[in-house]
């Protein structure tokens, strides 16, 4: 199994500021995938990030609010930008394992005052 | 398109009973099937997977099987204990590589 860390754990935020977000894996793969959960919610895909192409975004979920970088095959950053309380959520990263799995990582805790 | 739906929760139970949580979903083809848990405070653990129907995949006491034919994945456990108290999310994946689909997540509060 993947090991996935997060940057940063937790933060408290100004509202109209923006967040970025760190997803490390120790091992090289392909897809990787950012997930919203809202207080007491499940989990709500955001996007999809592939390697050498442009990220996909699920219905609802725009690039100029979630931009997100893939610069190599064990990195990954999603910003929340002009943030709003509405954006308080945890945000976390996954990748695709090899056998129709994902490895979730610890997930960042945003608040937005 | 695709969805999974749990039993609604929280779920209370006294340490060593029966564990039950429902799961259904609808999806195209053959999806493979997942349970997450999610301790207080932490991210999402792969607690168990099936890949096809009739499959039955278990770790830590947990089992759940892949039933086609009622389109379900239940969650059983013989024997909860305090440390099970988490909350437990279904879910379905159509295709390796595509996103997951969860279902809305149940509590599970056991009390010693």
């Amino acid at each position: 199994s993947a090991v996935i860390s997060q940057k940063p754990s937790r933060d408290i935020c100004q509202r109209g500021t923006s967040l970025t977000i760190q997803c490390q894996v120790d091992s090289q793969v392909t897809m990787m995938f950012w997930y919203r959960q809202q207080p007491g919610q499940s989990l709500t895909l955001i996007a999809t990030a592939n390697q050498g192409s442009e990220a996909t975004y699920e219905s609802g979920f725009v690039i100029d609010k979630f931009p997100i970088s893939r610069p190599n095959l064990t990195f990954s950053t999603l910003t929340v930008s002009n943030m709003s309380p509405e954006d308080s959520s945890i945000y976390l990263c996954s990748v695709a394992g090899s056998y129709n799995e994902q490895f979730f990582g610890p997930g960042t805790r945003l608040t937005v005052l | 398109g695709d969805s999974v739906t749990q039993m609604e929760g929280p779920v209370t139970l006294s340490e060593e009973a029966f564990l039950t949580i429902n799961c259904t979903y609808t999806a195209t083809g053959y999806p493979s099937l997942f349970w997450y848990v999610q301790y207080p405070g932490e991210g999402l653990q792969l607690l168990l997977k099936a890949t096809k129907a009739d499959d039955k995949g278990s770790n830590k006491g947990f089992e759940a099987t892949y039933r086609k034919e009622t389109t379900s994945f239940h969650l059983e456990k013989g024997s909860v204990q305090v440390s099970d108290s988490a909350v437990y999310f279904c879910a379905l994946m159509r295709d390796y590589g595509q996103n997951f689909v969860f279902g809305p997540g149940t509590r599970l509060s056991v009390l010693p």
